[in-house]
């Protein structure tokens, strides 16, 4: 099983939006709508920011959104925070394996 | 409040053996799935394994099937990921972490709670 394909970077200027793109196949990301995605800050333990493709975990901010179309999930950050400068993974079940399957990683850089 | 706490920072040779640990605690133990995912040097995350403590019922990952054993010790409330024979390119911070429990199918595969990791070091 293969990961899922993200952008290696994104970056914005404080107060800008970007968004973050996941690409998978019809066996995971296409076929279900059990995309998750999480923020990793160096040397921290990643936390969980969408799941089920556009929920949000109590606690996590508004400006986090997430969606989906055919083969891409996305995650989109609105009014970009320079605490928002980390790294992201997305993750979707997966019918190909036992478990799941995260992304490739995105750093984002806040200008 | 909902807490993974691992155990400390290992330097292992190639060959020798090694078992580390993920203690949870304000939930409980025996009903959650509670996972490993591995993270080598500067590199992204991987799903490893997954147990339910309950009933020991595990599932690994192909990539990790028969690399590593996961079990737990629902008495203690006490996940463990142990390796019988280490290898350079274990090194990694693993870290554990549970997933939902109010949740159905696919969308039970995503992690709420995080340990704080443990590195891993196997010296060339």
């Amino acid at each position: 099983q293969s990961a899922l394909t993200q952008p290696a970077s994104v970056s914005g200027s404080p107060g800008q939006s970007i968004t973050i793109s996941c690409t998978g196949t019809s066996s995971d990301v296409g076929g279900y709508n059990y995309v998750s995605w999480y923020q990793q800050h160096p040397g921290k333990a990643p936390k969980l920011m969408i799941f089920d493709v556009n929920k949000r975990p109590s606690g996590v901010s508004n400006r986090f959104s997430g969606s989906k179309s055919g083969n891409t999930a996305s995650l989109t950050i609105s009014g970009l925070q320079a605490e928002d400068e980390a790294d992201y993974y997305c993750s979707s079940y997966t019918s190909s394996t036992t478990l799941a399957v995260f992304g490739t990683g995105t750093k984002v850089t806040v200008l | 409040e909902v807490q993974l706490v691992q155990s400390g920072a290992e330097v292992k040779k190639p060959g020798e053996s090694l078992k580390i640990s993920c203690k949870g605690s304000g939930y409980s133990f025996a009903s959650y799935w509670i996972g490993w995912v591995r993270q080598m040097p500067g590199k992204g995350l991987e799903w490893m394994a997954i147990i339910y403590p309950g009933d020991s019922d595990t599932k690994y990952s192909p990539s990790f099937q028969g690399q590593v054993t996961i079990s737990a010790d629902k008495s203690i409330s006490t996940a463990y990921l142990q390796w019988s024979s280490l290898k350079a390119s274990d090194t990694a911070m693993y870290y554990c972490a549970r997933m939902p429990g109010f949740c159905s199918g696919g969308s039970c595969y995503r992690f709420d709670y995080w340990g704080q990791g443990t590195l891993v070091t196997v010296p060339s």
